[in-house]
């Protein structure tokens, strides 16, 4: 049972535009979720993260969405770089489950100069 | 700063022997420290918790004597694969949290290959 799912494995998108990453939940308890970009061979990198009780925050470039009764959330990107190319993983965490994280699945995105 | 380390990152070994993995927090006090892995093409999977100090919580089926975590201080954790076989080839991502914050830091990945 996947709590935390991506269900777009890939996105492709042009130099300067905006790329929108998505990403669902099943658990209506979760307290916060975080955005990791991640390249082959290496640890994710923490990008941005949203409470629960948000539902936008914005940093630099990148803006996370949270919309808690479609249990939906997104990065925006803009304008993507092609160094944004990476795997980009949602998680979502509990506070009382020792901060525990469920991850996504992953989103490939590729950014075409 | 939340600088993570992992050391080795890169290890091969036989098959029947037993290998240690150190993940330290650089800047900072961890008072948490999770130890995943990745299969290839796969998402992180979380395979135990780890608290200073005592014994670390592992998710189901993770097996503990297999994969043994010590969190002997603030700043570093080990994992170290007993007896490994090829199937637990893998890559190994620890992370970490400081107190009462919520964002978990990783470090850069060792990956295992067992011949």
């Amino acid at each position: 049972d996947q709590q935390v799912k991506q269900n777009s494995p890939s996105l492709s998108v042009q130099e300067g535009r905006i790329s929108i990453l998505n990403c669902d939940y099943t658990n209506s308890m979760f307290d916060y979720f975080l955005w990791y970009k991640k390249y082959p061979a290496e640890g994710p990198t923490f990008l941005i993260s949203i409470s629960s009780i948000k539902d936008k925050n914005e940093d630099g470039r990148f803006t996370v969405f949270l919309n808690k009764s479609a249990k939906h959330l997104s990065l925006h990107i803009v304008p993507s770089q092609p160094g944004d190319s990476a795997v980009y993983f949602c998680a979502a965490g509990l506070r009382d489950s020792s901060y525990k994280l469920i991850f996504g699945s992953g989103t490939r995105l590729l950014v075409r100069p | 700063g939340a600088v993570v380390s992992q050391h080795p990152s890169w290890v091969i070994c036989k098959s029947g022997t037993s290998v240690k993995i150190e993940c330290r927090s650089l800047d900072f006090q961890a008072t948490t420290m999770f130890w995943y892995r990745q299969f290839p093409k796969q998402s992180l999977m979380l395979m135990a918790t780890s608290n200073e100090g005592s014994k670390a919580t592992y998710e189901q089926g993770v097996e503990k004597d297999k994969f043994l975590i010590n969190h002997a201080s603030l700043t570093l954790s080990t994992l170290t694969v007993t007896s490994a076989h090829p199937e637990d080839s893998s890559f190994y991502i620890c992370s970490a949290i400081k107190g009462g914050r919520e964002t978990q830091y990783f470090g850069p990945g060792t990956r295992l290959l067992v011949l």
